[in-house]
């Protein structure tokens, strides 16, 4: 079964600094890898994703993320972090259910929260 | 466009009740999914109709159900509603290439089981 893991509960960061919210996947194939941001009585935001190519994957407001095949993961980056990036990360992967039609897995979320 | 919308985004429940949550998919999406979010838990997907058709659906007792329309508008159901039920429940739409999949959410219903 396709799953994501998704290790901090909680990022603490100052504002300016770079930041890194981390993911690791488990699939069998190819993986088709999100990020999503929800912000405070918000439904979920996509950000960006990777399907195949370049493993640098360039999103949304400033982030990006980086695709490691070696070590099955997917970590989502941004340079300078902004007090407004405080909000709920989701990673998620396409993953096959017996009906053999996808949907998506998502990891637990990880709390990200800038300081000023 | 306008994106994904959610009816009711408040609801208050009694225990043993029933519920119905409402979500218009963004226009031309054919594929409706619905998650419940819990801060125990995160998302875990509940099921998906395409063309008012389940083609899938996650590990969720009997209790809760759901249907798409033919325009695609799609509702779940919630029966004999349990303190466990509360939650925030998003409903998400897909265009459905055959590439990727990447969702649309609507602003989620907050349900409370008292």
């Amino acid at each position: 079964a396709q799953s994501v893991a998704q290790p901090e509960d909680q990022v603490n960061v100052a504002e300016g600094n770079p930041l890194t919210v981390k993911c690791t996947y488990s699939v069998s194939g190819n993986p088709y890898l999100f990020w999503y941001v929800q912000y405070p009585n918000r439904g979920l935001q996509f950000l960006l994703k990777y399907i195949t190519g370049d493993n640098l994957v360039k999103g949304s407001y400033g982030f990006e993320a980086e695709f490691n095949k070696s070590q099955t993961s997917f970590h989502l980056k941004k340079p300078s972090a902004l007090v407004s990036d405080s909000a709920l990360y989701f990673c998620a992967v396409r993953s096959y259910m017996n009906s053999g039609y996808s949907t998506l897995t998502f990891g637990k979320g990880t709390m990200l929260l800038v300081s000023p | 466009k306008a994106g994904v919308t959610q009816t009711p985004r408040y609801l208050i429940k009694t225990r043993g009740q029933q519920v119905t949550l409402s979500c218009s998919p963004i226009s031309g999406h054919r594929s409706v999914s619905w998650y419940q979010q819990t801060p125990g838990q995160g998302l875990q997907f509940l099921f998906e109709y395409f063309s008012e058709t389940q083609r899938n659906k996650g590990n969720f007792p009997g209790r809760f159900s759901g249907r798409q329309f033919s325009n695609s508008r799609s509702e779940m159901n919630v029966s004999t509603l349990e303190l466990g039920d509360s939650a925030l429940y998003l409903c998400a739409s897909s265009p459905l290439s055959r590439e990727v999949y990447e969702q649309y959410f609507g602003p989620g219903t907050r349900l409370t089981v008292t």
